[in-house]
């Protein structure tokens, strides 16, 4: 069975500070793909990062950036000098690649950036 | 496009009580899921569907039944609330490969009492 685990439960840093979240997955599958989401505050669902399985290729986005690991199945999310906006839920999910696409997320990390 | 739109945003209901959670997308997607959201638990699927006419369990469908007559909506159904089913419910679409991002409805907050 896959599963996804995000063992940070909350993270509060100050301001301008790097943070990293971690995200460890399971599954027997050889092709999947592993998902970043953001809640802010007001509640949505907003999709951060996709990333298959066979590129682990880090990626870098502005402040964001993603370091995949499937020798250690992991796929961590760092944000750079964080600001107050970055207070979010952050989630982790992976799905399979066969058949209908059924996200399994981790609990989620409550991230605070205090000013 | 109004991606994909849910409704009611809230809902109160009592034990026993029945009711449908609305879901609709005007993207054309086939796939399409419910999700329910409790603190702590992340995100846990409750049903979800290939395309109309099709449909599948998820990991916690039991009290939700669900069914779909056209590609645009996804109704969920709770035929006798419980205060166990109090949460969050998102409803979601996507196209028909594992590597299409999901694209997530507002939600539903609801409190069974």
């Amino acid at each position: 069975a896959q599963k996804v685990t995000q063992a940070q439960t909350e993270i509060s840093v100050v301001e301008k500070e790097d943070v990293t979240l971690d995200c460890v997955y399971e599954t027997r599958d050889t092709t999947y793909y592993l998902f970043w989401y953001k809640q802010p505050p007001s509640g949505e669902l907003v999709f951060l990062i996709r990333r298959n399985s066979f590129d682990e290729q880090n990626e870098i986005s502005g402040r964001y950036s993603w370091n995949f690991q499937k020798s250690t199945s992991s796929f961590n999310f760092t944000i750079t000098a964080s600001q107050v906006v970055d207070s979010a839920v952050y989630f982790c999910a992976l799905s399979e690649s066969q058949g209908a696409q059924k996200l399994v997320f981790g609990q989620g990390t409550r991230l605070t950036i205090n000013p | 496009n109004a991606g994909v739109t849910q409704t009611p945003k809230f809902q109160v209901l009592k034990t026993g009580q029945s009711m449908t959670l609305q879901c609709a997308q005007d993207m054309n997607h086939e796939y399409m899921s419910w999700y329910r959201q409790d603190p702590g638990m992340g995100l846990r699927l409750i049903h979800y569907s290939v395309g109309a006419g099709i449909t599948d369990q998820g990991e916690v469908p039991n009290g939700y039944n669900v069914s779909r007559s056209t590609t645009e909506d996804f109704p969920l159904r709770l035929l006798s609330a419980a205060p166990s089913q109090t949460s969050v419910y998102f409803c979601a679409s996507s196209y028909p490969t594992g590597s299409s991002e999901q694209f997530f409805g507002p939600g539903t907050r609801l409190t069974v009492l």
